[in-house]
């Protein structure tokens, strides 16, 4: 296991509501990515968080958007919920944000929007 | 632009069978790194390794062993005597300095990932 933990473990939500989507990283680390995997794909990146800022994101509106906390853990919200926005949702963490250093990912959070 | 591809959607063998899942990847950066992931049933991306690109070694690791080409940009992982716990979706991921310089962060980018089942 890596340590990283996420919640909830699945959840329905109906198109056009909004959703928050949680992540704890693992001890000493003080990076976390998330990323999106559509059923059949691998996993696409959404956004980085360093130190409590954005530093980094991929091709994802802005209805996509994040918060790390003082102890690092980190949510994924995400407004006006369509239909595509069904995947499983993976958070990892790293010890920094160098290229270097690895990610350890979590179990998922698997979101269908109805 | 930074690409990975698995051709191998599905692949099924018999236990005990050598399996060796191809990974091709492109990038315009001279430093990248390499990774496999491995995710069963539950969902967990399991890291299975991480090459640099100046290191050109091939590694092995029990019955997991991976070979690093830069001449065909090509990353493959082979499974020796397959085993039915093996059976997995597998993902192969690439991550550039360049993008870690410029934008601070670490992007993977994925190939579509290659479905391992192992028979009894």
């Amino acid at each position: 296991e890596t340590g990283v933990t996420q919640s909830p473990t699945h959840l329905i939500k109906t198109r056009g509501q909004q959703v928050t989507l949680r992540c704890s990283s693992q001890s000493g680390h003080n990076t976390v990515s998330w990323y999106q995997q559509a059923l059949g794909q691998g996993p696409q990146f959404i956004f980085q968080y360093y130190r409590e800022e954005e530093n980094g994101r991929g091709n994802f509106p802005p209805r996509f958007s994040g918060l790390q906390f003082p102890n690092y853990s980190s949510e994924l919200n995400v407004n006006a919920l369509e239909l595509d926005d069904s995947a499983l949702y993976l958070c990892a963490s790293s010890l920094t944000r160098e290229v270097t250093d690895t990610q350890y990912f979590g179990p998922g959070t698997r979101l269908t929007v109805l | 632009a930074q690409k990975v591809t698995q051709a191998q959607t599905e692949i099924s063998v018999v236990e005990k069978e050598d399996v060796t899942l191809d990974c091709v990847y492109e990038t315009r950066d001279t430093t990248y790194y390499l990774f496999w992931y491995k995710q069963p049933p539950s969902g967990e991306l399991v890291f299975l390794i991480r090459r640099n690109s100046f290191d050109e070694q091939n590694e092995i690791s029990g019955r997991y062993s991976w070979n690093f080409q830069k001449s065909t940009s090509s990353f493959n992982f082979t499974i020796t005597a397959s085993q039915v716990v093996d059976s997995a979706v597998y993902f192969c991921a690439l991550s550039e300095a360049a993008f870690n310089k410029i934008q601070g962060a670490q992007k993977l980018v994925f190939g579509q990932g290659t479905r391992l089942t192992i028979n009894p």
